[in-house]
């Protein structure tokens, strides 16, 4: 399967916990994206990579949480000290810039529970 | 403030038959705009991405079209069939990164 992938699929963990996800993306592709989706809403970004570079961060991602592109191939997103609204999907997504066109392509997501 | 809305009701339908989805921004400027599909538990799936000069484009039996002027667009499943039940999304094209409506949830019927 030459899709992005993401592991762990599924993380309970109790509040005050660090936890770690990894994504490893499509592998020519150069952008990576994280993003977080709570139920019923659609995917909010959170940040993103241009190679092993971090080039944006919204607003949503408070100083808990940090992200890695080490060598601009697989992606981890730390979340430090989790609390309870944390809970959602985190969605992994990689792209290749052609222009300014581009089409992400999701992996299957981390389902993260705190407890 | 920008805001992305798709159909606030799900939309249950017949099989065979058309659905129709819209997606209205406001205070975005997208080059372009994609829709992903979405079924429970698992990551969006691309389906279509439509460039801002661009009136409508087709795959299969999806069809989209785009409108800047009135900032929408619309996305219809025609003949459709009960596998094609999952949520539909419309991203729209935020500098680089994608601003997502919540989606609409499709129900076919057979």
């Amino acid at each position: 399967d030459t899709g992005v992938s993401q592991d762990p699929r599924h993380k309970i963990t109790k509040r005050g916990q660090n936890v770690t996800f990894r994504c490893d993306p499509i592998s020519e592709h150069n952008r990576l994206y994280w993003y977080r989706q709570t139920l019923g809403q659609g995917p909010e970004f959170l940040t993103y990579f241009q190679n092993e570079a971090q080039l944006e961060k919204s607003r949503l991602l408070s100083d808990r949480f940090s992200a890695e592109r080490p060598k601009g191939s697989f992606s981890t997103l730390e979340i430090q000290r989790t609390e309870q609204g944390d809970s959602a999907m985190y969605l992994c997504a990689s792209s290749l810039v052609q222009g300014h066109q581009e089409t992400q392509y999701f992996g299957p997501g981390t389902r993260l529970l705190v407890l | 403030s920008q805001k992305i809305e798709q159909n606030s009701e799900a939309l249950n339908i017949q099989e065979g038959k058309t659905a129709t989805l819209t997606c209205n921004y406001t205070n975005y400027s997208p080059a372009y705009l994609q829709w992903y599909r979405q079924d429970p538990g698992r990551g969006p799936v691309f389906l279509l991405l439509i460039r801002e000069n661009e009136k409508e484009k087709r795959k299969e039996r999806l069809k989209v079209t785009f409108d800047t002027t009135l900032k929408q667009s619309l996305f219809h499943i025609t003949a459709s069939q009960p596998a094609d039940s999952a949520t539909y999304l419309c991203a729209l094209d935020n500098d680089y990164k994608l601003s997502f409506g919540a989606g609409t949830t499709v129900t076919v019927r057979a």
